[in-house]
């Protein structure tokens, strides 16, 4: 099992520029989170989904879109890319929603 | 939103000597977990703890869920270099798919 896997590993964006991060997960989960990770701040969860079809905001929403096609995937996007989303991007599935298991991350830079 | 409070922020110890960090809140919460982030990747669960005043060890970590529901202690003996990181505590109310992360204890180990 490959567990959680997110590309691309690092990514440089201009301001203004959309990207879409993929997280993929293979543990048959329903439940999956996107996470960020700003120095000092912890993990802040920015959008979760409880099954296919489904997506909710968390607690830092604003300036992403997210979509879960299929169960494996959770796609995060950033339509219009500003500097602020400059951060490490952290994927996440749980079967329960406590236990999760996360990705290796994203490291995004928007200059 | 919910707020947890990790205790240290950071820490320097010896190789050898034990550790012991904590996390407190003001709410009440029914799972508590501890997670470990090794730099460049992302947070893996170290400790799930899903009742009141339990205590369950990993190896050299201990750890103890309070009896108030509102705080976790985090104890690694014997610490060795591989045990360097950042330390999240993590909660869960009841029936929440959603979990809120401390902003994390540093450990760095000196050989």
């Amino acid at each position: 099992n490959a567990g959680v896997t997110q590309t691309p590993k690092f990514r440089v964006l201009k301001t203004g520029q959309s990207m879409t991060l993929l997280c993929a997960q293979d543990m048959n989960h329903e439940y999956m989170y996107w996470y960020r990770q700003d120095p000092g701040m912890g993990l802040r969860l920015i959008h979760y989904s409880v099954g296919e079809g489904t997506t909710a905001k968390g607690e830092v929403p604003d300036g992403y879109n997210v979509s879960r096609l299929k169960k494996q995937n959770f796609l995060l996007g950033l339509e219009s890319a500003a500097p602020s989303q400059t951060s490490v991007y952290f994927c996440a599935s749980s079967q329960s929603g406590a236990t999760q298991y996360f990705g290796p991350g994203t490291r995004l830079t928007v200059t | 939103g919910q707020q947890l409070n990790q205790s240290p922020q950071s820490m320097f110890i010896q190789e050898g000597e034990d550790v012991s960090m904590n996390c407190t809140s003001s709410s009440i919460f029914n799972t508590w977990l501890w997670y470990k982030q090794d730099p460049g990747e992302g947070p893996v669960l170290l400790i799930a703890l899903y009742k009141a005043g339990e205590l369950t060890s990993n190896g050299r970590l201990t750890a103890q869920f309070g009896i108030t529901r509102k705080d976790s202690f985090l104890n690694i003996s014997a610490s060795i270099p591989s045990d360097v990181g950042i330390y999240f505590c993590a909660v869960t109310g009841a029936g929440s798919y959603q979990l809120t992360f401390g902003k994390g204890t540093k450990l760095s180990v000196i050989p």
